[in-house]
């Protein structure tokens, strides 16, 4: 079936550093790669997501590339601070009942920053 | 506007047990989604609905039903608990396509649930 391969399971940079995190994806028609913070025992949360159209989107210190090709797309944080410490999520969306009605997530990366 | 609100948030059931988990959003969102999140397997899928009237199964629907009883509500039942359905529950919901710009899954606040 469909999946979403992320990695590393668990990153730990010294605050000031950039953290990239890695996923890979299976279905070559995904068209929607989001990307979500959860904080403990919080809800998930979107921090920035990319569709097929664009290979790179940024929002301040987060930015996200998309390489269709080889079906991988990457979550770059520069200048990292200990408040990014959290479980990052990617998630691809799949054809479904509906095209594009679901969202497969990756297993997770526990970012920590230390500062 | 409160978003997506499920109930209960923490719950301790017996094997064999049954009970409901409800979810209702207010941002007239057509699609609504119940995932499970398990240590080190990020979110999977139990089941989805599309639009008021449908269900369907996602990656691990084994054990549960859903209800999509109207536009805002989307319930998922235990009909006999197992301690294999200790996990943390999220309602979801999301307005159209992903294709469209500006729309994404918003995730409720999850509900904790120990089977004992």
């Amino acid at each position: 079936g469909e999946n979403v391969e992320q990695h590393p399971s668990t990153l730990s940079v010294q605050e000031g550093d950039s953290a990239v995190i890695k996923c890979t994806y299976s279905d070559s028609a995904s068209n929607y790669f989001p990307w979500y913070k959860q904080e403990l025992g919080k809800r998930p949360q979107l921090i920035i997501d990319i569709r097929s159209n664009v290979g790179e989107k940024k929002d301040q210190r987060i930015a996200v590339t998309l390489n269709k090709t080889a079906k991988h797309f990457s979550l770059h944080i520069t200048e990292t601070q200990p408040e990014d410490s959290a479980v990052y999520f990617c998630a691809a969306s799949i054809r479904g009942a509906e095209y594009g009605n679901k969202l497969v997530f990756g297993a997770g990366t526990i970012l920590r920053v230390k500062s | 506007n409160a978003g997506v609100t499920q109930t209960p948030k923490f719950q301790v059931l017996k094997t064999g047990q049954s009970m409901t988990l409800q979810c209702a959003q207010d941002m007239n969102h057509n699609s609504m989604y119940w995932y499970r999140q398990d240590p080190g397997m990020g979110l999977r899928l139990i089941y989805y609905s599309a639009s008021e009237g449908t269900t369907d199964k996602g990656e691990v629907p084994n054990g549960y039903n859903v209800s999509r009883l109207n536009k805002r509500e989307f319930s998922l039942r235990l009909e006999s608990a197992a301690p294999s359905q200790t996990s943390v529950y999220f309602c979801a919901s999301r307005n159209r396509g992903f294709a469209t710009s500006g729309n994404t899954i918003y995730f409720g606040e999850g509900s904790w649930l120990t089977v004992v």
